[in-house]
């Protein structure tokens, strides 16, 4: 079942802007993380932010999340041609006892142009 | 290895034959999924490996799909009697709880059912 929606779901900006993404869920969860997917292939990892953490930098990236209103965003800032993929948001609820399977949304295309 | 290794990378079957499709995690993540994502849509989880937990087969969307993992490292996900719905790119990941950084994805092998 799908439980996170990014929006929007295509997004085209020029070198150098920033760009912002939104990912909303559904239900409660311990944790959400962002992906990135070039070519339709293999996702890699970003950042995950916990849900008692509010705000997450790394490099160009900053993801804030908010859990009264289940949702989260992606920034990133001073965007290049080489940022130009899908990006997934993917929360994690507790399956079992020994850990978790993400939940991945439909994603964000973002297009980058120089 | 130094990353998920999925075999074969591209797959073309006709309908109603079965598939194996291979997935090396990498080595001591204890944690191993399957993920088929179709085309321009987010990714579907299938099934969840836990080290020696029994694993989760709640995504597995009929009973021609099934999985193992085998000493608690390679898995293979087999389909049988292929349908054109079964086109889609397969994923694997690997994770360690231990560190809870994120997934590892394999590149995904593109099956394609004719």
């Amino acid at each position: 079942s799908q439980q996170g929606e990014e929006d929007p779901q295509a997004l085209s900006i020029q070198e150098g802007e920033n760009a912002t993404m939104n990912c909303s869920y559904k239900t409660s969860i311990n944790n959400l993380q962002w992906y990135r997917q070039n070519s339709g292939r293999g996702l890699v990892h970003l950042i995950l932010i916990r849900s008692n953490e509010r705000e997450k930098h790394s490099g160009r990236l900053r993801v804030t999340l908010d859990t009264s209103k289940k949702s989260s965003s992606l920034l990133i800032t001073a965007s290049r041609a080489a940022d130009t993929a899908s990006y997934f948001c993917a929360t994690g609820s507790r399956l079992n006892q020994a850990g978790t399977a993400l939940i991945f949304g439909k994603g964000t295309t973002l297009s980058v142009s120089s | 290895g130094a990353g998920v290794s999925q075999s074969p990378s591209n797959k073309v079957t006709e309908k109603g034959k079965d598939v194996e499709l291979r997935c090396d995690p990498i080595s001591g993540h204890t944690a191993l999924y399957w993920y088929r994502q179709s085309l321009g849509q987010g990714l579907e989880f299938l099934i969840y490996f836990q080290g020696n937990s029994a694993p989760d087969k709640s995504g597995l969307p009929s009973d021609r799909f099934s999985a193992e993992r085998t000493g608690g490292s390679v898995s293979t996900l087999t389909i049988q009697r292929t349908q054109q719905e079964d086109s889609a790119v397969y994923l694997c990941a690997s994770s360690s709880l231990i560190t809870g950084s994120g997934y590892t994805f394999g590149s995904g092998t593109r099956l394609t059912v004719v």
